[in-house]
């Protein structure tokens, strides 16, 4: 497997422009989750799912933010609009009934 | 709340140096604990996972230790190379809401030919 696929690498947008972030998990794997890194916050959960259903998006920082998983090979994780306070690396992660978890190289988001 | 703590927050050894992390949690209730590496710019790596009944787990020339009853876990690394210089973070996934992992802060781990 190649393992956890995320795309783009990097994004640089404007200010209040849509930005959507993909993933394709780890195939067979039943949980992915969506993580946010930052030098000041460190890495912070954003949302998870488990078997294609939401299971916990307290982390989602405000409305602006959603994710989706519309079958087990896909997840998006959309902001709109998009503020410079988003910038941040983006990761996706899946794992196997809450096992070890594997990591995509993530997507380094630039809003200016 | 549960809260993951690593300290050192970096620390640099000379290469051949066996040395110690350490990650300790508050909330001794966990399904497991993950040791991940991380490169600058890059993903998280996976280098070791130890369930919540097991004690420790080994991978070449690391060893993982988990301590549930005090909160501790140590990552050791032995006979430490340049290569082994990174991030490296522990990760807490919970008993109950198994996806909600915690993560500790990382040490960046430095070390001189």
């Amino acid at each position: 497997d190649a393992g956890v696929i995320q795309s783009p690498r990097h994004e640089v947008t404007e200010m209040g422009q849509e930005v959507t972030l993909r993933c394709k998990p780890i195939s067979g794997h039943d949980y992915l989750f969506w993580y946010r890194q930052t030098m000041m916050r460190g890495l912070e959960l954003l949302i998870y799912f488990n078997n294609n259903v939401p299971i916990d998006d307290s982390g989602m920082p405000e409305d602006r933010f959603s994710a989706k998983m519309p079958n087990a090979s896909f997840s998006t994780l959309k902001i709109q609009p998009s503020e410079p306070r988003d910038s941040a690396v983006y990761f996706c992660a899946s794992s196997l009934l809450a096992r070890e978890a594997f990591f995509g190289q993530g997507t380094r988001l630039t809003v200016v | 709340k549960q809260e993951v703590t690593q300290i050192p927050a970096a620390l640099s050894v000379p290469e051949g140096e066996n040395l110690v992390l350490n990650c300790s949690f508050t909330d001794s209730a966990i399904y497991n604990l993950q040791w991940f590496r991380q490169d600058p710019g890059k993903g998280l790596t996976s280098l070791l996972l130890i369930q919540s009944s097991q004690r420790e787990q080994t991978s070449g020339r690391l060893n993982a230790s988990l301590d549930k009853s005090s909160g501790r876990s140590t990552l050791y690394i032995a006979a430490s190379q340049p290569g082994d210089s990174a991030t490296y973070l522990c990760a807490v996934r919970p008993n109950t809401n198994a996806g909600k992992s915690t993560f500790g802060d990382g040490t960046t781990l430095t070390v001189k030919p």
